[in-house]
């Protein structure tokens, strides 16, 4: 069974672009969840969808925003890029059959890099 | 609201001794208990959960936790660590009525030769 997969593994962006990250879950999986991981904060919900519906939404700026497909992939888009949006960003699946109890399973990441 | 504190940021420890990592959490409701290990440029991978039941949860790579009520802790466990052990690790919670997971900030733990 394919784990979840994220595309691009890694990318560098100027401040001010924008940027789109992908996400394929694991086959089955319903549920995705996006986290910023970084050094100083360690890791952060972004966001959870499930059957292409925002779920949950963590503390950050509206320029941090994603939605999922019908087949359950899910992208995160982060528009006017800061410096400080430098981060691996973690793609997480889930069954969420169980409330709180279901396993996530975690995607490589994606290494973004603002100049 | 959910809160989770690993109380130690790094710990190095000789290869073969035993380690304990530290994890407390703050919750006004029910919670599901999770630690995950992060090799470099890789993404987290589940060692343990506590759901119910028993309170003392074995995991995989010889890892176990054991749950503390009273405490609010969940701290991880291993008799006798390994190189290969070094990773960075993290203590999570989730509520029962959602799929939300509250992170602490990690463990970096290095075993020395």
């Amino acid at each position: 069974k394919a784990g979840v997969t994220q595309t691009p593994r890694y990318l560098i962006k100027t401040r001010g672009q924008q940027v789109t990250l992908s996400c394929s879950p694991i086959s089955g999986h319903r549920s995705v969840s996006w986290y910023q991981q970084t050094p100083g904060q360690g890791l952060q919900f972004l966001f959870e969808y499930f059957s292409e519906t925002q779920r949950n939404k963590g503390n950050f700026p509206g320029r941090f925003s994603g939605r999922q497909f019908s087949n359950s992939r899910s992208e995160m888009n982060v528009s006017t890029l800061e410096l400080g949006d430098s981060a691996l960003y973690l793609c997480a699946s889930s069954l969420r059959t169980s409330g709180g109890a279901g396993e996530l399973f975690f995607g490589e990441g994606s290494r973004l890099t603002v100049l | 609201a959910q809160s989770v504190t690993q109380l130690d940021s790094q710990v190095p420890v000789f290869e073969e001794a035993p380690v304990e990592l530290r994890c407390n959490y703050s919750s006004s409701v029910s919670v599901y208990l999770f630690w995950y290990v992060q090799y470099p440029n890789q993404g987290l991978q589940l060692l343990l959960k506590y759901l119910s039941g028993s309170t003392l949860v074995k995991g995989i790579n010889g890892f176990e936790a054991e749950f503390n009520k009273s405490q609010t802790s969940f701290h991880l466990r291993k008799p006798s660590v390994h190189i290969s052990d070094t990773a960075e690790y993290f203590c999570a919670v989730s509520v029962f009525s959602g799929n939300q997971f509250y992170f602490g900030t990690g463990t970096s733990l290095t075993v020395i030769p």
